[in-house]
């Protein structure tokens, strides 16, 4: 199976400030089917990124994603206060699918 | 509009049994492979299962901690998929999603989760 490994596991920032998650597969993403979501506590995950970088239906367009391959990069342009949360990455190209560890962004 | 909206959740004893429906709408539900997806308190997101269509065979797949224990059956005349957990474990409890992907575009739909908690 692919195995997924985001980094940084906390990340501190501002509002207003950029941030870059990383999620790295141990395999070669089929079809780049890769997505992000975006996770607060007592809510399900809301898709924010499907096949690596289009963005879902009313994601504002701070939120971005690129990469191909093995290697995906989620960023977010200027922090506001309600991205303050849990980033997850996922792989739905093989199955099983698969999900990274989560990376929390919050306010420093 | 896509919507996936999961039920049967609640309280169960461990050994004891639960089945979850997810009811579909808003795309041709037979032509679908569906997903279960679960999530433990304060945990990440584990992959739970998989059925093909009927013209796929209808085949399903499992983790390794729920095979023998979880079926997944779907009922494209109700536009419904299930999951019938069986022999439930204290680390079965978690929140429950079913999932599927619109394979023109890569799209991936959840739905709200139910949640299942097993304790005596």
């Amino acid at each position: 199976e692919v195995v997924l490994t985001q980094s940084p596991g906390t990340l501190s920032l501002s509002p207003g400030e950029r941030a870059t998650l990383s999620c790295r597969a141990s395999q070669s993403v089929s079809s780049n089917y890769l997505a992000w979501y975006q996770q607060k506590p007592g809510q399900a995950p809301r898709l924010l990124i499907y096949v690596a970088s289009s963005r879902a239906t009313g994601i504002p367009d701070r939120f971005s994603g690129s990469g191909s391959g093995t290697d995906f990069t989620l960023t977010i342009s200027r922090l506001e206060p309600e991205d303050f949360a849990v980033y997850y990455c996922q792989q739905y190209g093989s199955s099983p699918w698969t999900f990274g560890q989560g990376t929390k962004v919050e306010i420093k | 509009e896509v919507q996936l909206v999961e039920s049967g959740g609640g309280l169960v004893k461990p050994g004891g049994s639960l089945r979850l429906s997810c009811a579909a709408s808003g795309f041709t539900f037979s032509n679908a492979w569906m997903r279960w997806v679960r999530q433990a308190p304060g945990k990440g997101l584990e992959w739970v299962g998989r059925i093909k269509t009927k013209g796929d065979g209808e085949t399903t797949d499992y983790a390794a901690p729920v095979r023998g224990r979880f079926t997944i059956s779907r009922d494209d005349s109700k536009n419904t998929l299930y999951l019938q957990m069986n022999n439930l474990k204290i680390e079965d409890t978690a929140v429950y999603y079913c999932a599927t992907i619109d394979g023109s575009t890569g799209y991936v739909y959840w739905g709200q989760g139910t949640l299942v908690t097993v304790s005596s």
